[in-house]
């Protein structure tokens, strides 16, 4: 009965080379969200999409590209990874009016070599 | 613009102490504020939040929050602190408008209980 889950939970991969982060909610939440983690511990938004429509993105690479194929669903993909985009990247999703709670899934762990 | 500032990057109480982890908040609009607690290499879940109810919030686990508007604080507390509170804590503002929902996180305070 997982809310939010992400898929991998721990990704290693060499510079230069393009993966993808999953992320799926069962809420039935309308919006969902990204955030990354850095090693510092400090949290940060990166892109939010609402009935599949993006409607916040950050100051970030276009390197990171998001996609919504449907309102219970959040993939990033990212390209020519970077030492720098090491970091924890959590999915969250929220529904409704804007005080409404955001659930986190449990990350995706992302280590660049 | 939101931003929160969390004061004390680390806490260390005794195992029964009182608990006080503080943030401070700064925002144009009256503010939607969360404090979230993430355990190690686990996601973040939610401890309570203040949305213009009641200004003393009480979360999950005892902990509670009073929303200060003249101080623009809202700190977290629990009266004793037990060996399972050791995580990390965030405090979050809600970034609003234009259907713009994203949280602005705090840099967290890992609150370490001593036996």
């Amino acid at each position: 009965d997982t809310a939010v889950s992400q898929t991998p939970k721990y990704l290693v991969t060499q510079m230069g080379n393009d993966k993808s982060i999953k992320c799926e909610q069962n809420l039935g939440h309308d919006t969902m969200y990204w955030y990354k983690q850095d090693s510092k511990k400090f949290l940060k938004i990166m892109f939010s999409y609402n009935n599949k429509e993006l409607i916040i993105n950050e100051t970030v690479p276009n390197r990171f590209s998001p996609k919504s194929p449907d309102k219970a669903h959040l993939n990033l993909h990212i390209n020519s990874l970077e030492l720098g985009d090491s970091a924890v990247y959590f999915c969250a999703s929220s529904q409704g009016r804007e005080r409404e709670t955001q659930y986190f899934g449990p990350g995706t762990r992302l280590l660049v070599l | 613009a939101q931003s929160v500032t969390q004061l004390g990057s680390h806490v260390s109480v005794s195992e029964g102490a009182l608990v006080l982890l503080r943030c401070n908040y700064s925002s144009s609009v009256p503010p939607y504020l969360f404090w979230y607690v993430q355990y190690p290499n686990q996601g973040l879940q939610l401890l309570l939040k203040y949305t213009s109810a009641a200004t003393l919030v009480k979360g999950i686990n005892g902990f509670e929050a009073e929303f200060k508007k003249s101080e623009t604080s809202f700190h977290l507390t629990k009266p004793s602190a037990h060996m399972s509170d050791a995580a990390e804590y965030f405090c979050a503002v809600l970034l609003r408008g234009a259907g713009r929902r994203a949280l602005t996180f705090g840099s967290g305070t890992r609150l370490q209980v001593q036996p």
